[in-house]
C-alpha cells in the first residue's frame, strides 16, 4: 500500500517550454502533497503544499508563477514549471499524505522522481 | 531551524548491524522524528517514524532518548541494498512538513 506515481519520469524540453508533471496516489486518498526539487549531490528542498482544492502554499524564494500547482483532486496533484530554462533542470519529487480514514496520514510518501533537463 | 544534525558518512559489513546517529537537540514536543532513506535517482522511501517511545518495523527499529535530543536508527542486519542515503527529519505537528538535511551515506561493504 501507499504508492505514490510520477509522470513523467524523464522529460527533456527546449527553454521557454512548460512542462507539467503529475504526482498520483494510487491506493489512497491525499488531502495534501507536497513538491520538491533536487539538485545532484544535495538534499531534497521543499517547495510547496498543496492541499486538495485550496491554493498551494510555497516556501520562501520558490516563485509561484513560475512552478504552478494543482490539486484537482484527492489523488492528482501536478506542478508546471512554466517557461523552464536550464537552471531549472533538477529531479522534481512529489509525496503525498493520506486523509484522515486512509490509514496513511502519519508520514509522507514519495514518488519515484522527475527528471527533467532544459536544453 | 527544524534540520537535524548527523553524519556525513558511515561504513558498515554486510549482516552486521547499523547505528545510525542523529542529533535533534532543539526539538520541541510535538516534533515527531522521522527517517527515509534514498538511492541514487529516486525518491525517498519512509523507514520509521516516532515521537517518545523506542518504534519497531519490519525494515529498522528506532531507538529515541529519553530526553528526545538524539535518536539512533538499527538497521539489524545490513545488506548491499541497504546502501543509500539516510535522512533524519522533525516534522513539525502543525504543518506536516518534512524540511530535509544533508543525511548520512551508508556504505555497505561485502
Amino acid at each position: 500500500g501507499a504508492v505514490v506515481s510520477q509522470h513523467p519520469s524523464r522529460v527533456i524540453c527546449k527553454s521557454g517550454t512548460s512542462v507539467k508533471i503529475e504526482c498520483r496516489s494510487l491506493d489512497f486518498q491525499a488531502t495534501t502533497m507536497f513538491w520538491y526539487r533536487q539538485f545532484p549531490k544535495q538534499s531534497l528542498m521543499l517547495m510547496a503544499t498543496s492541499n486538495e482544492g485550496s491554493k498551494a502554499t510555497y516556501e520562501q524564494g520558490v516563485e509561484k508563477d513560475k512552478f504552478l500547482i494543482n490539486h484537482a483532486s484527492l489523488t492528482l496533484s501536478t506542478l508546471t514549471v512554466t517557461s523552464a530554462h536550464p537552471e531549472d533542470s533538477s529531479f522534481y519529487i512529489c509525496s503525498a499524505r493520506g486523509a484522515r480514514g486512509s490509514g496513511v496520514t502519519d508520514t509522507q510518501y514519495f514518488g519515484p522522481g522527475t527528471r527533467l533537463t532544459v536544453l | 531551524d527544524a534540520k537535524t544534525t548527523q553524519p556525513n558518512s558511515m561504513e558498515s559489513n554486510e549482516e552486521e548491524p547499523v547505528h545510525l546517529p542523529c542529533n535533534h537537540s532543539t526539538i520541541s514536543g510535538t516534533d515527531y522524528i522521522h527517517w527515509y532513506r534514498q538511492l541514487p535517482s529516486q525518491g525517498p522511501e519512509y523507514v520509521i517514524h516516532g515521537l517518545t517511545s523506542n518504534v519497531n518495523n519490519r525494515m529498522a527499529s528506532l531507538a529515541i532518548a529519553e530526553d528526545r535530543k538524539s535518536s539512533t536508527l538499527i538497521l539489524h542486519r545490513a545488506t548491499l541494498r541497504d546502501a543509500a542515503v539516510y535522512y533524519c527529519i522533525r516534522r513539525r505537528g502543525a504543518t506536516n512538513k518534512l524540511i530535509f538535511g544533508t543525511g548520512t551515506l551508508l556504505a555497505v561493504q561485502p
